[in-house]
């Protein structure tokens, strides 16, 4: 199956914990990305890379860093987990290099419950 | 800074009936516009562009630059279109700026 995917489906967590989340894509895309879905839909970009490349939302944490082990994954990693944490977390890829946009896929979510 | 405004939360409609979700976005350049779409449990989907210029599942929508608007329409909303809809805009930093979003439910 060609996609986007992520690991876990679902991460509940105590508060000051450190998690991470794992996103891979067999697409053969060359940016990824990681965005935040609060309670109330709001879908926001927290991250974009590329080889050569990474775009950061000025209003994310320092908590939260993404790593790259290859074109392929994006890991999002959190440490000292915080109750407003808790979200939906999508992770997404698309060709993005030169030209219009392309369409970004996106993986199925990762809900973060923090307690 | 760029921005995207979707008004309205919730929208419901009969099925049958005309249905029209608003989308307004605020940019300084010339700016390329999407609506994505996610039906319940299932990931966020691309729905179209406005650069394609076509019809997807009966859907369309025309930018406006005078009004900057981006409105999605279909003339008889089917009980499958209820989903949430997110309009989207890509800027020169080549990031997706999301609207909040509108829960659109078609009534039998």
């Amino acid at each position: 199956d060609t996609a986007v995917s992520q690991t876990p489906k679902y991460l509940v967590t105590q508060m000051g914990n450190d998690k991470s989340i794992k996103c891979e894509q067999n697409l053969g895309h060359d940016t990824m990305y990681w965005y935040k879905q609060d309670s109330k839909k709001f879908l926001k970009i927290m991250f974009s890379y590329n080889n050569k490349e990474l775009i950061i939302n000025e209003t994310v944490p320092n908590r939260f860093s993404p790593k790259s082990p290859d074109k392929a994954h994006l890991n999002l990693h959190i440490n000292s987990l915080e109750l407003g944490d808790s979200a939906v977390y999508f992770c997404a890829s698309s060709h993005n290099t030169g030209g219009p946009f392309r369409e970004q896929y996106f993986g199925p979510g990762t809900r973060l419950t923090v307690t | 800074a760029q921005r995207v405004t979707q008004p309205e939360k919730l929208l419901s409609v009969f099925k049958g009936a005309p249905v029209e979700l608003k989308c307004n976005y605020s940019y300084s350049g010339s700016p390329e516009l999407f609506w994505y779409v996610q039906y319940s449990r299932q990931r966020l989907q691309l729905l179209l562009r406005h650069i394609s210029r076509e019809s997807i599942k009966g859907f369309t929508a025309d930018l406006n630059k005078g009004e900057t608007s981006f409105h999605l329409k279909k003339p008889f909303a089917q009980e499958e279109d209820s989903a949430m809809y997110y309009c989207a805009l890509v800027g020169s930093a080549r990031q997706l700026t999301f609207g909040s979003g509108t829960q659109l439910t078609v009534l039998p």
